[in-house]
């Protein structure tokens, strides 16, 4: 399967709010709610922020939301802050035992 | 804590093998099942493979499937990746993960960077 689409970079400043979007098609993100979101710092592994369409593991700041229409997903970032900055990619399970992720997002916080 | 620490990657030239192995703690390895994710330099994050908790079941991305071959062995608390006929293109930073009943990836070991070059 091809990756889900994600816009290449998105920037806010500290305490505004940005929200990336996050494209596929009916056979991943249409056509289930495992869809995640991970916070990647260069050089470091990836964070999970957000599993099943909206909800955040255990310590993940609720200044994360998510949401999924059809097939598109986004993330919020609310009350931006500068250790936000890196790395965002969104996951769909896409059947069969198999996973999609997006192309990735770089946040900068301005 | 919950771990998982990657070893085995290294330079290997094309058409080359390689076994990455996972090793897990923590938490209870055979109710969880697994997934490698990989990682080129610069690029995004690309999924590769997946086994069940009991390791009967396998699937695999079409780009390295029939080449690669994840397995498990809950006695040891380990997770493989066999890599044969390396091509240049699976130069990236490979990556084990938990996958729960959410479908979601998440708990990730450090990564081990695997190099196939002539």
């Amino acid at each position: 399967q091809s990756a889900l689409t994600q816009p290449r970079s998105v920037s806010g400043s500290p305490g505004q709010s940005v929200t990336i979007s996050c494209t596929g098609v009916g056979s991943n993100i249409g056509a289930y709610t495992f869809v995640s979101w991970y916070q990647q710092i260069p050089g470091k592994a990836p964070k999970l922020i957000i599993y099943g369409v909206n909800n955040r593991p255990s310590g993940v700041p609720d200044r994360f939301s998510a949401s999924k229409s059809g097939a598109t997903a986004s993330l919020t970032i609310s009350g931006l802050q500068a250790e936000d900055e890196g790395d965002f990619y969104c996951c769909s399970y896409a059947g069969d035992y198999t996973w999609v992720f997006g192309t990735g997002t770089k946040i900068t916080v301005l | 804590e919950v771990q998982l620490v990657e070893s085995g990657g290294g330079l290997i030239q094309p058409g080359g093998s390689l076994r990455l192995s996972c090793a897990a703690s923590g938490f209870a390895f055979n109710s969880r099942a697994m997934s490698w994710v990989r990682q080129a330099p610069g690029k995004g994050l690309e999924w590769v493979s997946f086994v069940s908790m009991s390791g009967s079941n396998s699937y695999y991305a079409d780009s390295v499937k029939g080449r690669f071959t994840i397995s498990r062995d809950n006695s040891k608390n380990t997770l493989y990746l066999q890599m044969n006929s390396l091509r240049v293109e699976d130069t990236a930073v490979y990556y084990c993960a938990t996958v729960p009943y959410s479908q979601a990836f998440d708990t990730w070991g450090q990564g081990t960077m695997v190099t196939v070059s002539s």
